[in-house]
């Protein structure tokens, strides 16, 4: 089965340019998840949805970004415009429902992509 | 005050060694926990589910400590497979998503 997949891995742009990063997600997972993640840190949520509904956006800098989820299947992310400080790994993640149950069965669980590095100079 | 706290290292241990990694999360209504582990330049994997009574997976022991809001994840007979970086994560209630800590990172040394 194929896993999270998302583009693209890299990606280097200058300042005041837009960017988008698209995701698929593990086939039938409903929720999908935007996470950030800074050198040395752990990810941190920006978006979660649940089928096409973006359900938790409050992390989302709504100035320069934007989500969506057209159909409840792919996700994309775009920053526009970009700044020196956006530079970061964006990570998808998917999950069979909210995520975070303890998973006797292994469900339940994020699985995350392979990550889009952004450069911004 | 972050929600979830974790030293972050490096861990340098030899080959054989056993490691304890704590974490301390601020919300006392968390109710779920989890280990993560991330090797250099990928993204996160489920190592395993910490339950309240404590759960072991092979040579990977996670605790959990509700009453002073802590986890541990004891890692024994070290391989240098083991080198990562491990993260925290906590379901609070009222959130659907996970929150990571900022992980510790284990180097394992032959």
């Amino acid at each position: 089965e194929a896993g999270v997949v998302q583009s693209p891995r890299y990606k280097i742009i200058e300042k005041k340019q837009p960017v988008a990063f698209w995701c698929n997600p593990i086939s039938g997972h409903n929720t999908l998840y935007w996470y950030l993640q800074n050198l040395g840190q752990g990810p941190e949520l920006l978006i979660r949805y649940e089928n096409e509904e973006a359900v938790d956006d409050s992390q989302l800098p709504k100035d320069r970004f934007s989500a969506e989820r057209l159909k409840g299947v792919d996700s994309t992310l775009k920053i526009q415009p970009a700044e020196l400080g956006d530079s970061a790994v964006y990570l998808c993640a998917s999950s069979l429902d909210g995520g975070g149950r303890l998973p006797p069965s292994g469900a339940n669980v994020l699985t995350f992509g392979a990550g889009s590095r952004l450069t911004v100079l | 005050r972050k929600e979830v706290e974790q030293d972050p290292g490096p861990f340098n241990v030899p080959e054989g060694a056993t490691v304890a990694f704590n974490c301390t999360y601020s919300n006392s209504a968390s109710q779920s926990f989890f280990w993560y582990r991330q090797d250099c330049r990928k993204e996160p994997k489920l190592l395993m589910s910490v339950y309240s009574s404590g759960n072991e997976d092979g040579r990977f022991t996670a605790q959990l400590n509700r009453a002073s809001q802590y986890i541990s994840l004891l890692i024994r007979d070290s391989k240098l497979s083991d080198s990562a970086t491990y993260l925290c994560v906590v379901k609070n209630t009222g959130r659907r998503a996970l929150t990571f800590g900022s992980g510790t990172r284990l180097q394992v040394q032959p």
